[in-house]
């Protein structure tokens, strides 16, 4: 199976600050159609996850464009250019390429 | 608006079964993939199986291979997963996710807590 790694796994943050979270995965996600189906989705306290980012990097709608994805092969971000107060919550990378298709362990991120 | 709503979560044995629903709307279902995620208490999240909008072709992680069946009924717009010879490890909050390589949008989940 494709293992998934993220850091750091906490990140404590200053409102207004960037923040940035790596996802690694043990094998490439190129799939065979030439797409790369690294997702990243985030999951506030007590709520249902929620997807920010498809194929590495478009944006889904209604996500602030305060939110970014990039990456390609094994290495991929995801990047928040100005935390706010809304954005805490825990942030988890997922692979579709590759079945069974597996998440990163997560990132927690709160204000510090 | 889509909606995904799950049932069927309870307090089975160990060795015991359970079955979950999906009850879908907002969405033409037959023509979407579907995926089961579950979330332990305070971990992580976990892809358990996914299923073709056909039906046809169903995927499993390797704890649920054997055990857990996944299906769907495309007549009334509603995904299941059979889970039998339950363990104390499947305790989790069962998600039911539209899509599958791109999976979008969750429902609010159903507890299944495997204790005697």
């Amino acid at each position: 199976d494709v293992v998934m790694t993220q850091s750091p796994l906490s990140l404590p943050v200053t409102l207004g600050q960037p923040a940035s979270i790596s996802c690694r995965s043990s094998q490439g996600l190129v799939y065979s159609d030439g797409n790369t189906f690294l997702n990243w989705f985030q999951q506030r306290p007590g709520q249902s996850p929620r997807r920010l980012i498809f194929m590495v990097s478009k944006r889904d709608s209604g996500v602030p464009d305060r939110f970014s994805g990039s990456g390609s092969g094994t290495d991929f971000t995801l990047k928040i250019s100005r935390v706010e107060a809304e954005d805490v919550g825990v942030y988890y990378c997922m692979q579709g390429t590759h079945f069974p298709f597996t998440f990163g362990p997560g990132t927690i991120v709160d204000i510090k | 608006e889509v909606q995904l709503v799950e049932s069927g979560g309870g307090l089975p044995q160990p060795g015991g079964s359970l079955r979950l629903s999906c009850a879908t709307s907002g969405f033409t279902f037959s023509s979407y993939d579907m995926t089961w995620v579950r979330q332990a208490p305070g971990k992580g999240l976990e892809w358990v199986s996914g299923i073709r909008a056909s039906g046809e072709s169903t995927f499993y992680t390797d704890s649920a291979k054997g055990r857990f069946t996944i299906s769907r009924d495309n007549s009334k717009n509603t995904l299941h997963l059979q889970m039998n010879s339950l363990r104390a490890e499947d305790t989790a909050v069962y998600y039911c996710v539209k899509g599958l390589r791109i999976p979008d949008d969750w429902g609010q989940g159903t507890l299944v807590t495997v204790s005697s």
